[in-house]
């Protein structure tokens, strides 16, 4: 079935340090973003991605850096330089013209102790 | 994108028809309405989505006003796993080589009561 993959689900990592956290989509589709969300809120946009080797800044892209090198995965790294990295972290695609829907994968819930 | 407003929370008692309001009075020609929910710790789930004329799904109903401004999710019969987090967005449909974005505020926590 086609869907959009997020691995891992839960993440655990120190302070200091640098994590990955993966989203693979085969659905097709050619934009790609990655949403934040915190306890009781809704999403904030961190990056999106509307073809292959491009991506544009969200609404809170400091501390985070993205790659699309394949039209199937877009990666996201929570650096150091994040202040705020735990939260749970949601991938989505769309085809990418027309109104279309969004897609979400089920997240991934980073916690630095 | 126009801003929406939703209550934060709504009670419903399984069975019954669910009807979520949504205002969003800034909305332009061009923009579409999207309605997504959330059920605790999972991503966020595509319901229907609408530019001017009612909308049917074998989710939801979706009835905009017609100067819409405001419009109304309906779950014909609500069961215990509608419980989750309603959002409603309005954006445009396509911005070509722009961004193609939703924003999602805090939504209406919707519990289905037994």
């Amino acid at each position: 079935d086609g869907g959009i993959t997020q691995s891992p689900k839960y993440l655990f990592r120190k302070e200091g340090q640098n994590v990955t956290l993966s989203c693979e989509q085969n659905l097709n589709h050619d934009a790609m973003y990655w949403y934040r969300q915190d306890p009781g809120q809704g999403l904030r946009l961190i990056y999106y991605s509307q073809i292959v080797n491009d991506f544009q800044k969200g609404d809170i892209a400091e501390g985070y850096s993205v790659s699309r090198e394949k039209k199937e995965s877009f990666p996201l790294t929570v650096t150091s330089a994040q202040k705020n990295p735990t939260a749970f972290y949601l991938c989505a695609s769309t085809v990418g013209q027309g109104p279309g829907e969004l897609f979400f994968g089920e997240g991934s819930r980073l916690t630095v102790l | 994108d126009a801003k929406t407003t939703q209550p934060p929370s709504m009670d419903c008692a399984e069975g019954r028809a669910a009807n979520l309001p949504c205002n969003h009075s800034t909305i332009s020609g061009n923009e579409y309405v999207y309605w997504y929910r959330q059920i605790h710790s999972q991503g966020p789930q595509y319901i229907i989505h609408g530019l001017k004329n009612n909308e049917t799904n074998e989710m939801a109903s979706l009835i905009i006003t017609e100067d819409r401004k405001s419009s109304t999710l309906i779950l014909p019969h609500a069961t215990l796993r509608d419980t989750a987090v309603y959002y409603c967005i309005v954006r445009v449909g396509y911005s070509g080589a722009g961004s193609y974005q939703l924003t999602f505020g805090k939504g209406t926590k919707l519990s289905v009561i037994p």
